[in-house]
């Protein structure tokens, strides 16, 4: 265990469905992050919180939407997603200046179908 | 604008030998430079890390890289790899504001 923890590690879903991923933090970090990991691509950073304030949103499709009600929580909120939106999405934590090093959590694979 | 590229998508070698995995990097400021390793099915653990002092980094499992400002490169080396070693390598440069940008990877496959 990293000290970062996401649910669920599998997750299927319809293009019409509704669902969350969750990302909790035990580490008394202040920043926290989404990426999505897909085949033969660099990891993309969805956003990005800092203070539970978001940061960051390079340019990410509506129908993910992220939520940060405290430091320790994270969630990214997905709704009439497409096939290629299938991926691992990765979570990681912080503290202060990314020099520290991300702690990251050990990913959703998600498969939309 | 900062990038990082990791020129081998996948490196084969045998147990024991040594291996470089190779990363650039392109910044015009000063940078801190990070190598990730991705076991199958988990997250991203932190294996070492640059951001100022000595140009050769120690890190956890043997690693070790050197960073070279005139070549603009962050090679991770390893004197002997282990079967256990078989993972994805995923080199990084800080963007500073809380951003780290990551290569696209280097599977190493370690083989008996």
């Amino acid at each position: 265990e990293t000290g970062v923890t996401q649910t669920p590690r599998h997750l299927v879903m319809g293009m019409t469905n509704k669902k969350s991923l969750k990302c909790e933090q035990h580490l008394g970090h202040n920043a926290m992050y989404w990426y999505k990991q897909s085949a033969k691509k660099p990891l993309e950073l969805m956003f990005v919180y800092s203070l539970e304030e978001r940061v960051e949103n390079n340019s990410v499709p509506s129908r993910f939407s992220p939520e940060c009600p405290n430091s320790s929580h994270l969630f990214l909120h997905l709704h009439t997603l497409q096939p290629e939106d299938s991926a691992l999405y990765l979570c990681a934590s912080s503290q202060g200046d990314s020099n520290y090093g991300y702690t990251f959590g050990s990913g959703t694979r998600l498969t939309v179908v | 604008a900062q990038s990082v590229t990791q020129l081998d998508s996948q490196v084969p070698v045998f147990e024991e030998a040594p291996v470089e995995l190779r990363c650039n990097y392109s910044s015009s400021v000063s940078v801190y430079l990070f190598w990730y390793v991705q076991y199958p099915n988990q997250g991203l653990q932190l294996l070492l890390k640059y951001l100022s002092g000595s140009t050769l980094v120690k890190g956890i499992n043997g690693f070790e890289a050197e960073f070279n400002k005139s070549q603009t490169s962050f090679h991770l080396r390893k004197p002997s790899v282990h079967i256990s070693d078989t993972a994805e390598y995923f080199c990084a440069v800080d963007l500073g504001f809380q951003k780290l940008v990551f290569g696209t990877g280097t599977r190493l496959l370690v083989s008996p």
